[in-house]
């Protein structure tokens, strides 16, 4: 069992919708990441919230808005998205604002998107 | 720039044998943290083993172990005993350091299949 928790664990949406992902930790955590995933490939880091403030967004297209409303909760906001969008995003947490080895990342379940 | 590269993209092991996979990574930096992950086709990112590159000890997971080799800048992961569970794609992962926290980089993925 995961302890951080992702939904929904599938989404289609139309290029001209708005949708969101959520992700929930309860373990204290105090950093929540997103990364986006393509099919046999690594994950690729999007954006890392510290003590719920963004602190790094690896330069993410304006059409993916994160939101972090408190410690334990991270959303992904979705709108006007492309096709070449669609892949598994996965929500991670750490238990201090630095990944160490005693601070590991958490990995959730992922949202499989599919952007028509 | 720090990278960490996979050479095998797939692999294949009998059950019950030994497998090792191979990593290799780029650093000037003289501390840094290096993970193994596994993702079974359940998708969620699993955590196997972690190591600092401070403790010359290769670190242990019951049937998972690393060889350290940090002149050369090698992180390879031992499987004993194959189990058809540890069929999975496994990311080598370096912790790199950036102005506002850190991140990982993940290698491109080894597939290992486990057979029977």
């Amino acid at each position: 069992d995961t302890e951080v928790t992702q939904t929904p664990k599938h989404l289609v949406m139309g290029m001209t919708n708005k949708k969101s992902l959520k992700c929930e930790q309860h373990m204290g955590h105090r950093a929540m990441y997103w990364y986006k995933q393509k099919a046999k490939k690594p994950p690729e880091l999007m954006f890392v919230y510290s003590y719920e403030k963004l602190s790094i967004n690896e330069s993410v297209p304006s059409r993916f808005s994160p939101e972090c409303p408190n410690s334990s909760l991270l959303n992904l906001h979705l709108h006007a998205l492309q096709p070449e969008d669609s892949a598994l995003y996965l929500c991670a947490s750490s238990q201090g604002p630095q990944i160490t080895v005693h601070s590991p990342l958490h990995f959730g379940n992922g949202t499989r998107l599919t952007v028509t | 720039a720090q990278t960490v590269t996979q050479s095998q993209p797939e692999m294949s092991v009998q059950e019950a044998e030994t497998v090792t996979l191979s990593c290799t990574y780029d650093t000037s930096e003289s501390n840094y943290y290096l993970f193994w992950y596994k993702q079974p086709p359940s998708r969620q990112m699993i955590l196997v083993i972690r190591q600092e590159a401070y403790k010359q000890q290769n670190a242990t997971e019951n049937r998972f172990s690393v060889n350290f080799q940090k002149a050369a800048k090698s992180f390879s992961l031992k499987i004993s005993d194959s189990q058809l569970g540890d069929t999975a794609m496994y990311f080598c992962a370096f912790m790199k350091l950036m102005e506002y926290g850190n991140k990982l980089v993940f290698g491109a993925g080894t597939i290992l299949r486990v057979k029977s």
